[in-house]
């Protein structure tokens, strides 16, 4: 079963506009943490922002906010004003906790975003 | 603090040669992960050190495949007999192991076999 999903597999965005990227994951887990990484064509995973499942304000980072709905498990990436060099592939994941108790992050198909002038 | 550093960025190689790539994660990480990615996927999970201990393989990781970690430092990924379904990029990935934080990813290395 897929434990994230993200259904948007391309998203457009006019510079300087906000733009949200959707993020749902499953996991029976009761404590477990969310991310959203950002990944430019250098291929390199950069990391944007953090919400665990205790937390109950909705994390912030600068330009980017996560959008935590539990009860719906839904964990949405918002960037306000948009710049050109947020263009990118856009991955939501989740670390949660293996049978053998150990950590492992499982990852969204990603969405890629571009930024238009 | 350098960030996670991998070597080689990019390598060729025929197939059925071995290859070995090599990641040194920020220094006061425990945690080590390796990750593939294909292309268009996200990274799919492949292994995970905590310190020198290798405590998590997955389903992909093949007779093919090893990993190491010695000293709880830097790691290596071998693999034996390439094959072209390998072509991926291989990412590190290491985390400080205290609570619930987040991983630091090196730029990757992208294997080709031709």
């Amino acid at each position: 079963a897929q434990k994230i999903t993200q259904t948007q597999p391309g998203m457009f965005v006019q510079e300087k506009e906000a733009v949200t990227l959707d993020c749902t994951y499953d996991t029976s887990d009761q404590s477990y943490g969310l991310f959203w990484y950002k990944q430019p064509s250098s291929g390199e995973m950069i990391f944007l922002i953090y919400q665990g499942s205790y937390d109950e304000q909705n994390a912030t980072e600068g330009r980017y906010s996560l959008n935590f709905q539990k009860a719906r498990k839904s964990a949405n990436l918002v960037i306000s004003a948009s710049q050109l060099g947020d263009s990118a592939m856009y991955f939501c994941a989740m670390r949660e906790r293996t049978t053998s108790g150990t950590y492992k992050y499982i990852f969204g198909t990603g969405t890629r975003l571009k930024v238009l002038a | 603090d350098t960030g996670v550093s991998q070597d080689p960025r990019h390598k060729i190689t025929k197939r059925g040669q071995n290859v070995t790539f090599r990641c040194d994660p920020i220094s006061e990480h425990n945690r080590l992960y390796w990750y593939r990615q294909t292309l268009g996927q996200g990274p799919e999970f492949l292994t995970y050190f905590q310190n020198e201990a290798q405590l998590e393989k997955s389903r992909l990781l093949s007779d093919r495949f090893s990993a190491e970690r010695p000293k709880g430092s830097f790691s290596t990924l071998e693999i034996q007999r390439t094959e072209q379904g390998d072509s991926a990029m291989y990412l590190c990935a290491s985390s400080l192991g205290v609570g619930d934080t987040e991983a630091f990813f090196g730029q990757g290395t992208r294997l080709t076999v031709v």
